[in-house]
């Protein structure tokens, strides 16, 4: 498999701007996951997509932030009107749902946003 | 709601030595536990997983982890620490709610001295 990709590496804005990434999973996996990764910080749940439904938010995912699936394959996570304290590494994983839980996440290389 | 604690920011140990990284993990149920490692700049690698088969987990590049419920512990260890290893661990639980969704510990840092 070619692995998780994502769309920018790495994004730079000014504070107020909208900003939109991209994932793409590995194909076969119907499960994505959006995690941010701040620095010093381990990665925090943002939402989870089963195929095109996104089935979970975390409270971090303000109304600010909007994430899509529209087919089911790649995934997009959208900020608007972006604040400083959005900068931080977003990642993405995949997985291959396998009943009950536990199967192993396949994380993308992430997209750092530094908002100015 | 569950919980990782992992014990120690940064960890140094000299080429060739002991790596024992700690992570104490919370769950209302049996969870399921994994180890990732992140390169500089790179995103997360799995390293090993535990989903309650053997307690001793063997990964990759010579770590493995001991699950222990009485302890509520799943410690990272590896017999002999080469310059390659130096990068940020991370503990994480999953429940076995449906949703598998990660919660990370903080990370520790390995520094591998010559």
């Amino acid at each position: 498999d070619t692995g998780v990709s994502q769309d920018p590496r790495h994004k730079i804005t000014k504070r107020g701007q909208n900003v939109t990434f991209r994932c793409d999973p590995i194909s076969e996996h119907n499960r994505l996951y959006w995690y941010r990764q701040t620095l010093g910080q381990g990665p925090e749940f943002l939402t989870y997509f089963q195929n095109e439904a996104q089935l979970e938010k975390s409270r971090l995912l303000s109304d600010r932030f909007s994430a899509e699936r529209p087919k089911g394959s790649f995934s997009t996570l959208e900020i608007q009107r972006t604040e400083q304290g959005d900068s931080a590494m977003y990642l993405c994983a995949s997985s291959r749902e396998s009943g009950g839980g536990g199967e192993t996440q396949y994380f993308g290389p992430g997209t750092r946003l530094l908002v100015l | 709601a569950q919980s990782v604690t992992q014990l120690g920011s940064h960890v140094s140990v000299s080429e060739g030595a002991l790596v024992l990284l700690r992570c104490n993990y919370s769950s209302s149920v049996p969870p399921y536990l994994f180890w990732y490692v992140q390169y500089p700049n790179q995103g997360l690698q799995l390293l090993l997983k535990y989903t309650s088969a053997a307690t001793l987990v063997k990964g990759i590049n010579g770590f493995e982890a001991e699950f222990k419920k009485s302890e509520t512990s799943f410690h990272l260890t590896k017999p002999s620490a080469h310059m390659s290893d130096a990068a940020e661990y991370f503990c994480a639980v999953s429940d076995n709610s449906g949703y598998s969704t990660l919660t990370f510990g903080k990370g520790t840092m390995l520094l591998v001295s010559p």
